[in-house]
């Protein structure tokens, strides 16, 4: 199947630092790639729709200025997570489609922040 | 939105029996449910998925059946082995042309008992 890669894998950062998230397709192209959260023993919560080339749409109750998305290609899509906090820290999760329209998605290994 | 049920949340059953999940969604225009296993601090990983216009679908152990008019799916895992232990999720979405991530349930924790 497809690959997804996603780095770092985990990270501890001081509360009020920013933190960056990347997010790879190895051997396809994804015009759409989706970020999620999730909390330990916990489901996926979807975060925002990254789109190649223009603004993120995010889901209700996620802070647009908070967790920014860049989707500048084809292959590469980030989330930064600003002035993070405590209660910011979290397993996120990115994924992506290898084919047009709906179907499998692959994800990311996940990357577990913790916030101190 | 779209929002998706899914019980149990834990699930143990005998090596070799057989364990059933179920999910509810509430959006009639879903046409996507596929099912992913995650095992502890690894990635979600897709094991069987149905369109809605599939009543059931099987591999090997694994099965999923849909009833739209009723807007359930199950999946079914046939002797059951240990390395079947993970956590399930169902998941739901609709394929309208955009690209829409998928709304997943809570998640199943299954636990095959030796």
């Amino acid at each position: 199947g497809a690959v997804v890669s996603q780095h770092p894998s985990w990270v501890i950062c001081k509360s009020g630092t920013s933190v960056k998230i990347e997010c790879r397709s190895l051997d396809f192209q994804a015009t759409t790639m989706f970020w999620y959260r999730q909390f330990p023993k916990q489901s996926l919560m979807l975060m925002a729709t990254s789109n190649e080339g223009s603004k993120a749409t995010y889901e209700q109750g996620v802070e647009k200025d908070k967790f920014l998305i860049n989707h500048a290609s084809l292959t590469l899509s980030t989330l930064t997570v600003t002035s993070a906090h405590p209660e910011d820290s979290s397993f996120y999760i990115c994924s992506a489609r290898a084919s047009p329209g709906i179907g499998e998605l692959f994800f990311g290994e996940g990357s577990r922040l913790t916030v101190l | 939105g779209e929002n998706v049920e899914q019980h149990p949340s834990t699930l143990s059953v005998q090596e070799g029996d057989s364990a059933v999940i179920k999910c509810t969604y509430s959006d009639s225009a879903s046409n996507y449910f596929p099912w992913y296993k995650q095992e502890l601090g690894k990635r979600p990983q897709l094991i069987i998925d149905i369109r809605s216009n599939v009543g059931e679908k099987k591999d090997q152990r694994i099965a999923v059946t849909l009833n739209k008019t009723a807007k359930h799916f199950s999946l079914h895992i046939t002797e059951t082995q240990p390395e079947d232990s993970a956590v399930y999720f169902c998941a739901a979405a609709y394929s309208g042309g955009g690209a829409d991530g998928l709304t997943f349930g809570k998640g199943t924790h299954l636990i095959i008992q030796p």
